[in-house]
């Protein structure tokens, strides 16, 4: 089946800084990618929605400058959390759509465990 | 938007036994139901979809029932087993839409006992 690649499965970094997460899909095109945040016990919240090469589409209360998205390929999204602070901490997961005919269903990377120390 | 509700948020099972999780969605125009089943630390996999063309799909010990009318659907995991233990999501999606964002339900927590 489809397979979506996430790296880096774990990542800590400390306050301040910057960390870049991937997201690829494997084996098909991805027109279109998700990035969610997911807490603990919670379910999963939509961050943005990724188009290949246009900007991406923020849902409310998402900081587009914090959370900067690009999508440049059709197989490749990446997320970049910017000036990371504590509570950025989280699993961050992302998503890719297989557009193809008899697809267009939805498949998961593995996820990103975020820790700002 | 779209809005979907998934009961029970916990559901403890006996091996062996069967397990029922039921989700409701507000917008009629939603035609596309997948389950998701995430593992401790993993991302979501999903485990069976239905789209509103039918009323159930089965894949093997799965199945997901789906009523247009009343605006539910439910996923039915027969002989649970251990492994079965996981948090299942919903989700609902109008593939009408250019969008295809998927709406989850809040996630149940199954445990299985062995």
């Amino acid at each position: 089946g489809a397979v979506v690649s996430q790296h880096p499965s774990r990542v800590i970094c400390k306050s301040g800084t910057s960390v870049k997460i991937e997201c690829r899909s494997l084996d098909f095109q991805a027109t279109t990618m998700f990035w969610y945040r997911q807490f603990p016990k919670q379910s999963l919240m939509l961050m943005a929605t990724s188009n290949e090469g246009s900007k991406a589409t923020y849902e409310q209360g998402v900081e587009k400058d914090k959370f900067l998205i690009n999508h440049a390929s059709l197989t490749l999204s990446t997320l970049t959390v910017t000036s990371a602070h504590p509570e950025d901490s989280s699993f961050y997961i992302c998503s890719a759509r297989d557009g193809s005919l008899s697809g267009n269903t939805i498949y998961f990377g593995e996820g990103s465990w975020l820790t700002v120390v | 938007g779209e809005n979907v509700e998934q009961h029970p948020s916990t559901l403890s099972v006996q091996e062996g036994d069967s397990a029922v999780i039921k989700c409701t969605y507000s917008d009629s125009a939603s035609n596309y139901f997948p389950w998701y089943k995430q593992e401790l630390g993993k991302g979501p996999q999903l485990i069976i979809d239905i789209r509103s063309n039918v009323g159930e799909k089965k894949d093997q010990r799965i199945a997901v029932t789906l009523n247009k009318t009343a605006k539910h659907f439910s996923l039915h995991i027969t002989e649970t087993q251990p492994e079965d233990s996981a948090v299942y999501f919903c989700a609902a999606r109008n593939d009408n839409n250019a969008g295809n964002m998927l709406t989850f339900g809040g996630g149940t927590r199954l445990m299985v006992k062995p």
